[in-house]
């Protein structure tokens, strides 16, 4: 079973930030917080991961909490191609398996 | 260019009748995984292989069989015996010391009736 809490949808405006929530209460200390996107009928495409401090590539930002209970990943300026499910996963070491749950469609509006 | 091919995009497949699914991919990627996923949920792992000729069971392993033999190769052949087999399927591979990130194929959506 996935680990992670995700509300099932979420709506931004072209142009704005769009923030979307992960709750992951269970996490244990050594492991990290993953995100994915997938656009309609495309496989996976990995965005970024973190352990406990934040973190910013190209794509987008990490938050997570201090007490590593929830995170909140950050596109700066949504387009309409990050149009997507987003998937928040929890994974342990290198060995541990990677679990999809059902993730969060984000609708971008023009 | 580097990635990961998946072929058919479509494919269509009587019941009662094995078929087998091509991943190939020349990104030097030991890992190599297949996964199942179906309308409105989410990915479920089926099997996966991090070296060549060794291959592990994953949630759904039950249907299905694998073969690694070769570095660049992971093929998936959906057996008769999997009862639902119409499904969306992904292969992704991964390089060992950096296996958080995946890299996802295409997909092949299979319908069988």
């Amino acid at each position: 079973d996935a680990k992670t809490t995700q509300p099932p949808s979420m709506d931004c405006a072209e142009g704005r930030a769009a923030n979307l929530p992960c709750n992951h209460s269970t996490i244990s200390g050594n492991e990290y917080v993953y995100w994915y996107r997938q656009i309609h009928s495309q496989g996976p495409q990995y965005i970024i991961h973190g352990l406990k401090n934040n973190e910013t590539n190209e794509m987008a930002s990490l938050i997570i909490t201090e007490d590593r209970k929830s995170s909140t990943l950050i596109l700066p300026h949504a387009t309409l191609r990050d149009t997507a499910v987003y998937y928040c996963i929890v994974r342990g070491g290198r060995d541990d398996k990677i679990i999809f749950g059902k993730g969060t469609r984000l609708h971008i509006l023009p | 260019d580097g990635g990961i091919t998946q072929s058919p995009k479509y494919l269509f497949r009587k019941e009662g009748q094995n078929v087998t699914l091509s991943c190939e991919q020349n990104l030097n990627h030991d890992a190599m995984y297949w996964y199942r996923q179906d309308p409105g949920q989410g990915l479920r792992l089926i099997y996966y292989s991090q070296i060549v000729n060794d291959f592990q069971k994953g949630d759904i392993a039950e249907g299905y069989s694998v073969s690694r033999e070769k570095k660049e190769s992971f093929p998936l052949t959906v057996t008769s015996a999997q009862k639902n087999p119409t499904a969306f399927y992904l292969c992704a591979s991964s390089r060992q010391e950096s296996s958080y990130e995946q890299y996802f194929g295409p997909g092949t959506r299979l319908t069988v009736t």
